[in-house]
Formats: C-alpha cells, sequence, structure tokens
C-alpha cells in the first residue's frame, strides 16, 4: 500500500540556516512519482518539484534541494541559508499508476517557521 | 507549470444552503481534475476524481449526494456542497494533470476556496 511519513511535524529555524525536510515512503509498484509541494499562508499548493523512481540524481534549484534515495526510501528536501519568506508548511506526495491514470497520497506535511 | 483557478476564494453560507465551486484549467484540457478537502493543520484529503464526460469517482467515507461532482467540459469540474452545515466547514482544493505535457503525472492546484457554513 501507498504511504507517505513526513516525521517532522513542526520545525522552526533561525533565517540563514540550513534545514531539511524528511520524506520516506512506502510503495509496491517499481513505476511511482515522488513531488514536493510548499503551501504558504495563502493556502495554494506550489510545485517544487517532481522525480521518477528509475532517476536517482540529486537535483539543486538555486536555495533547494533534494536527496532521492531508493535503498531507503526517502525523498529528502534541504534549503539552503533560510528565509523568511520560506516559511510555510511543505508536502511530500506520492504517484503511482492506478486504473485510468495515478495515485497520489499526501504526506501530512512539516510546518517550516522561519525567524529572522 | 499549467495554471488552474478555482472560484470563489471563500465563501460564507447558512446552514442549509448549497455552494457551487468552480475549478478551471486555463491553459490545457484536463480529462481528470481531483478535489481536495484540507482541515486546518492537516494534510490533503482526496474526496474524489472528477471524470470529464463520465461520472466522478468518489473515495471511501465521501458522500456522493451530499458532494455533488460535474465534469462538463475538458476544462471545468464543479464541486457542489449540498444542504451545507457547519460540519462541511473546510479549505477545498481541486487540481488537475495535463494529459498532453511531458509531466503528466504532477498535479497542479488551485488556489482553494474557503467555505465556512454558519
Amino acid at each position: 500500500a501507498q504511504k507517505v511519513t513526513q516525521a517532522q511535524t513542526e520545525i522552526s529555524v533561525v533565517e540563514k540556516e540550513d534545514v531539511t525536510l524528511d520524506c520516506v515512503y512506502e510503495t509496491r509498484d517499481t513505476t511511482y512519482y515522488l513531488f514536493w509541494y510548499k503551501q504558504p499562508p495563502s493556502g495554494e499548493l506550489v510545485f517544487l518539484i517532481r522525480r521518477n523512481s528509475f532517476d536517482e540524481q540529486n537535483e539543486i534549484s538555486g536555495r533547494y534541494s533534494w536527496n532521492f534515495q531508493k535503498s531507503t526510501s526517502s525523498f529528502n528536501f534541504t534549503i539552503t541559508a533560510s528565509q523568511v519568506v520560506d516559511s510555510a508548511v511543505y508536502f511530500c506526495a506520492l504517484s503511482e499508476p492506478h486504473t485510468g491514470g495515478f495515485k497520489t497520497i499526501f504526506g501530512a506535511g512539516t510546518r517550516l517557521f522561519v525567524k529572522a | 507549470g499549467a495554471v488552474v483557478s478555482q472560484h470563489p476564494s471563500w465563501v460564507i453560507c447558512k446552514s442549509g444552503t448549497s455552494v457551487k465551486i468552480e475549478c478551471r484549467s486555463l491553459d490545457f484540457q484536463a480529462t481528470t481534475m481531483f478535489w481536495y478537502r484540507q482541515f486546518p493543520k492537516q494534510s490533503l484529503m482526496l474526496m474524489a476524481t472528477s471524470n470529464e464526460g463520465s461520472k466522478a469517482t468518489y473515495e471511501q467515507g465521501v458522500e456522493k449526494d451530499k458532494f455533488l461532482i460535474n465534469h462538463a467540459s475538458l476544462t471545468l469540474s464543479t464541486l457542489t456542497v449540498t444542504s451545507a452545515h457547519p460540519e462541511d466547514s473546510s479549505f477545498y482544493i481541486c487540481s488537475a494533470r495535463d494529459p498532453l505535457a511531458a509531466d503528466q503525472e504532477t498535479q497542479y492546484f488551485g488556489p482553494g476556496t474557503r467555505l465556512l457554513v454558519l
């Protein structure tokens, strides 16, 4: 069965600190996709990254980086030199092929507070 | 990425009335859209999958007669909360995938609708 675990409920850091958000997933499929979304206080979910199960290359985009490790079923997200604007809830999600398309489930989310 | 709009952004209604929420894909055609519900400080819970031209697929525990979904065109899906009650107050979010895009597995979300039932 699909499962996404974000064990960190809330994280509080001071501006300029680096912070890593953990995501562990469970799936029986060999083909699947992993995502990270940001939900700022306004509520709208912002797509950050998509990764397929066959691509374990780590990715860096500005201050954001992602570490995908199939051996540990983890897809962790690191923000370098955090800023106050990074304060939001971050969701990790897993999509698997399903009848008619893909089925996606979301982790519980990690609320990040970045203090000035 | 693909753009999804949602209307209204917030609505306050009296108990017993019905509320319709629209979800539109602005720059692509979506044969499938998704409706989620999110309670404060909780994750997104999939309510139903909206299929263009056919009946929606509801998740277990979601009342079909309570949450009516219509997907009449390739760019519009509507969710109607019928006979709303205070416990229906929540944040409702829709999403869609672009079936013709290279990242067709990616869901793009609307801005959400905050519903408050008095």
